[in-house]
């Protein structure tokens, strides 16, 4: 199984600054088709997971334009440039390139 | 706007069959691919399998054994099914759209595994 290993996995950022969440994954993520599938979720408090981005870059609908997606083969970050309150919760990183599909630890983002 | 919803019994005897349904509006089953997510409490994510072309099924192979997911087009409902669950089966179960993307969440519903 591709292994995904995030850092760090708690992350205390102050309210207003940036952020980034790292995830490498154990082996190459470009797929033959061309698309690398690396997704990125947020799970609140109590909640179900929600996409941010998807194949490595694109944003959902409804998602701010202050997180973003990069990377390439097996190093991806997900940023924030501004984190607010309601970006509290936890990231998970998670490959569709390889099956099984596999998620990431989870990194917990939270207040400082 | 497409919903998921879960639903089956929250408590599930040891070595018994935990049912699941997702019921799907907004979408046809027959458009998609469609999967099953667990998360056992205070932990991270686990891919169970996923279904596609109404027939197809791919599973996690350590659970491959014990998982059947199929899915029943007149009712726009997909379910799972695992066998011979133990306590390490506790978790909150979710319904996804897609499978290499997960785009769409059930809200999730738990599980508990218990005599």
């Amino acid at each position: 199984d591709v292994e995904m290993t995030q850092s760090p996995l708690s992350l205390p950022v102050t309210l207003g600054q940036p952020a980034s969440i790292s995830c490498r994954s154990s082996q190459s993520l470009a797929h033959s088709d061309g698309n690398t599938y690396l997704n990125w979720f947020q799970q609140r408090p109590g909640q179900s997971p929600r996409r941010l981005v998807y194949r490595l870059s694109n944003r959902d609908s409804g998602v701010p334009d202050r997180f973003s997606g990069s990377g390439s083969g097996t190093d991806f970050t997900l940023k924030i440039s501004r984190v607010e309150a309601e970006d509290l919760g936890i990231y998970y990183c998670m490959q569709g390139t390889h099956w099984p599909y596999t998620f990431g630890q989870g990194t917990k983002l939270e207040i400082k | 706007q497409v919903q998921l919803q879960e639903s089956g019994p929250g408590l599930v005897k040891p070595s018994e069959t935990l049912s699941l349904t997702c019921s799907v509006s907004g979408a046809s089953i027959r458009d998609y691919y469609w999967s099953w997510i667990r998360q056992p409490p205070g932990k991270g994510l686990e891919f169970i399998g996923y279904l596609y072309d109404t027939v197809k099924t791919n599973y996690n192979p350590p659970l491959q054994s014990r998982v059947t997911i199929s899915v029943d087009t007149s009712k726009n409902q997909f379910s799972l099914r695992l066998r011979s669950v133990t306590t390490a089966d506790t978790a909150v179960y979710y319904c996804v759209r897609e499978a290499r993307g997960l785009g769409v969440w059930g809200q999730g519903t738990l599980v508990t595994v218990s005599s």
